[in-house]
């Protein structure tokens, strides 16, 4: 399944380090997710995208800054994280917020916060 | 709020079946879905429920009685490879997706 990759898949980073995750969609879907997965705790939707414009912002600390240049990307952009923002992170996509249709899911980046 | 509560763990035998529940309050209801996630791994699509009943793909059912808030994933033909934990999820107010704690499934042989 390469309908969504992300890149990194692992990444480990100190708390003063500025990095990106990326995350690109080959499924023509209009709206696109962040996602936060600790173990032993439900998936988190951090924030949501729809046709580029942002449409949902789960009271994610400002640590996490989110950007969509175009429908098939999503980025989201980390500085000065804490070793409790280590966790699995999650792209997904899907046809659209009004749409019938799943999500489908990129592999996610193993980010490691020291 | 929204509350989506499932077991936590779950052990059953190659060849048997195993029933999944799943309970949900939500703001809002849009469909239900099951995934499965491979430890590791993305979660993977398995089925949506929008109405009440059964839809069956293959090995796998999914029911859903939206009056009870209930839904249940089946599993039938247990193989090793089902080992993995299934995420209830429905689509709420908003359109956006509210994910349960997940069931980590154990087949044994």
């Amino acid at each position: 399944e390469t309908g969504v990759t992300q890149t990194p898949r692992h990444l480990v980073m100190g708390m003063t380090n500025k990095k990106s995750l990326k995350c690109e969609q080959h499924l023509g879907h209009n709206a696109m997710y962040w996602y936060k997965q600790s173990a032993k705790k439900p998936l988190e939707l951090m924030f949501v995208y729809s046709l580029e414009e942002r449409v949902e912002n789960n009271s994610v600390p400002s640590r996490f800054s989110p950007e969509c240049p175009n429908s098939s990307h999503l980025f989201l952009h980390l500085h000065t994280l804490q070793p409790e923002d280590s966790a699995l992170y999650l792209c997904a996509s899907s046809p659209g917020l009004a749409v019938r249709g799943t999500q489908y899911f990129g592999p996610g980046t193993r980010l490691t916060v020291l | 709020g929204q509350n989506i509560d499932q077991p936590t763990e779950m052990t059953a035998t190659e060849g048997a079946i195993v029933q999944i529940n799943c309970t949900y309050q939500t703001s809002g209801f849009n469909g239900l879905f099951w995934y499965q996630q491979h430890a590791g791994e993305a979660p993977t699509f398995l089925s949506y429920n929008v109405l009440d009943g059964l839809e069956e793909k293959g090995r796998f059912s999914s029911f859903l009685s939206r009056s009870k808030g209930y839904s249940y994933l089946l599993l039938k033909e247990l193989q090793m490879k089902d080992s993995a934990s299934y995420l209830c999820a429905v689509k709420a107010e908003g359109q956006n997706f509210v994910f349960g704690p997940g069931t980590r499934l154990s087949v044994l042989p």
